[in-house]
């Protein structure tokens, strides 16, 4: 069964902080790993990993994969308070009819305090 | 572009009643799924769609049916609802490709009471 498994399942940081998010994953034809970033709406796109090692950035946050031990983490450095959200990972099926779906974990709520 | 629409934003339903959250994207995307989120958990796939006129269960389907009969609408039907599909559903579409990532709607919150 595929499984998608985030820690921790909740953190509360001060602004300023650099917290880091794991995700690990157990997905049959596992193709990319992607990371959303949800604020009490639907989830925003943050990144997508596909190659083991090669670090993805966006400003204060990056986020790499490694294929051998199955996990991925995200980094946020210098938090601030618009962070606070639940951050989520999904593993992407390749091939064949499950082209496309993705398994989600059950997210991290990452709590910025001022 | 609109991206991916969703109606209704909410919705009070009586158990046993039925009712058809719509969902339209028009970016020509083939693939396109439906979650549900309950409070303080991740998403679960109800039903997905490589294209039209193909329909397909994911983890959590009992309670529910599709149809896919454009490219640009996907509407989840629940059949005698329960309190135990109070959740939120987001209906999500994805391009044809490794690089493409998946297009959230905004959601339907819907509760049965």
């Amino acid at each position: 069964e595929d499984k998608v498994v985030q820690s921790p399942l909740s953190l509360v940081v001060h602004e300023g902080d650099t917290v880091t998010l794991n995700c690990s994953y157990e997905v049959t034809n596992f193709r990319s790993l992607l990371w959303y970033k949800q604020e009490k709406k639907a989830p925003t796109f943050l990144f997508m990993l596909t190659s083991s090692g090669i670090e993805k950035k966006s400003g204060r946050l990056s986020s790499i994969l490694d294929k051998k031990e199955l996990f991925s983490i995200l980094n946020i450095t210098a938090t601030q308070t618009g962070d606070s959200a639940v951050y989520l990972c999904a593993g992407d099926h390749a091939g064949g009819t499950s082209y496309g779906k993705l398994t989600f974990g059950q997210g991290t709520i990452l709590t910025v305090h001022p | 572009n609109a991206g991916v629409t969703q109606t209704p934003k909410f919705r009070i339903l009586k158990i046993g009643q039925s009712m058809t959250l719509q969902c339209t994207q028009d970016m020509n995307h083939n693939y396109m799924y439906w979650y549900r989120q309950d409070p303080g958990m991740g998403l679960k796939l109800i039903y997905y769609s490589v294209g039209a006129g193909i329909t397909d269960k994911g983890e959590v389907p009992n309670g529910y049916n599709v149809s896919r009969s454009t490219t640009e609408d996907f509407p989840l039907r629940l059949e005698l609802a329960a309190p135990s599909q109070t959740s939120v559903y987001f209906c999500a579409s994805r391009g044809q490709g490794s690089s493409y990532e998946q297009y959230f709607g905004p959601g339907t919150r819907l509760t049965v009471t």
